[in-house]
């Protein structure tokens, strides 16, 4: 079965500071792929980043980078710098290109004050 | 572009009432699916559709049915709304790079 923990309920910070975000996923496929997802305030859904279990290749865009270890089936998420509008809360999500189905984890919530 | 458009955005229901929460989508995605989010929770697979012709349930479906009605659109049900449903809900789709692309949500409470 798939499962996606993301312990962390609800983190605060001080502006500028970093901040990272776990996820920590539970799979047997041998592809899939793994998301993250912003919900600010506002309510929509964000897409930040999609990685394929075939590509361990870090990736860093702007303030944001992601580390993807297969080894710890972990994919988390740094905020370098964080500001106040970075504060929203993050879904990590598993996806099997075998089932089409997409699991959430239960977010974490992240405060950023200023 | 419209891309994921749900409708209603709020809605109030007695309980017992029925309810369609209706979803298109103008991407030609293959798959379409519909998510509930509470508190804590986070969002939650209620069912999905692969392709067109072809509905699955997700992690949490009692108490809802769906209809893919064509490539489009994706409809979800509440025969007999609880207030256990009061929830918002959401809808996607997701083309060949299994990328979700999400509706802004329907806010629905069952009293």
């Amino acid at each position: 079965a798939q499962k996606v923990t993301q312990a962390q309920t609800e983190i605060s910070v001080v502006e500028k500071e970093d901040v990272t975000l776990d996820c920590v996923y539970e799979t047997r496929d041998t592809t899939y792929y793994l998301f993250w997802y912003k919900q600010p305030p506002s309510g929509e859904l964000v897409f930040l980043i999609r990685r394929n279990s075939f590509d361990e290749q870090n990736e860093i865009s702007g303030r944001y980078s992601w580390n993807f270890q297969k080894s710890t089936s972990s994919f988390n998420f740094t905020i370098t710098a964080s500001q106040v509008v970075d504060s929203a809360v993050y879904f990590c999500a598993l996806g099997s290109s075998g089932t089409y189905k997409y699991i959430f984890g239960t977010g974490t919530r992240l405060k950023v004050l200023a | 572009n419209a891309g994921v458009t749900q409708t209603p955005k709020f809605q109030v229901l007695k309980t017992g009432q029925s309810m369609t929460l209706q979803c298109a989508q103008d991407m030609n995605h293959n798959s379409m699916y519909w998510y509930r989010q509470d508190p804590g929770m986070g969002l939650r697979l209620i069912y999905y559709s692969a392709s067109e012709g072809t509905t699955d349930k997700g992690e949490v479906p009692n108490g809802y049915n769906v209809s893919r009605l064509n490539k489009r659109e994706f409809s979800l049900r509440l025969e007999s709304a609880a207030p256990s449903q009061t929830s918002v809900y959401f809808c996607a789709s997701s083309d060949y790079r299994a990328q979700l692309f999400f509706g802004s949500g329907t806010q629905l409470s069952v009293l």
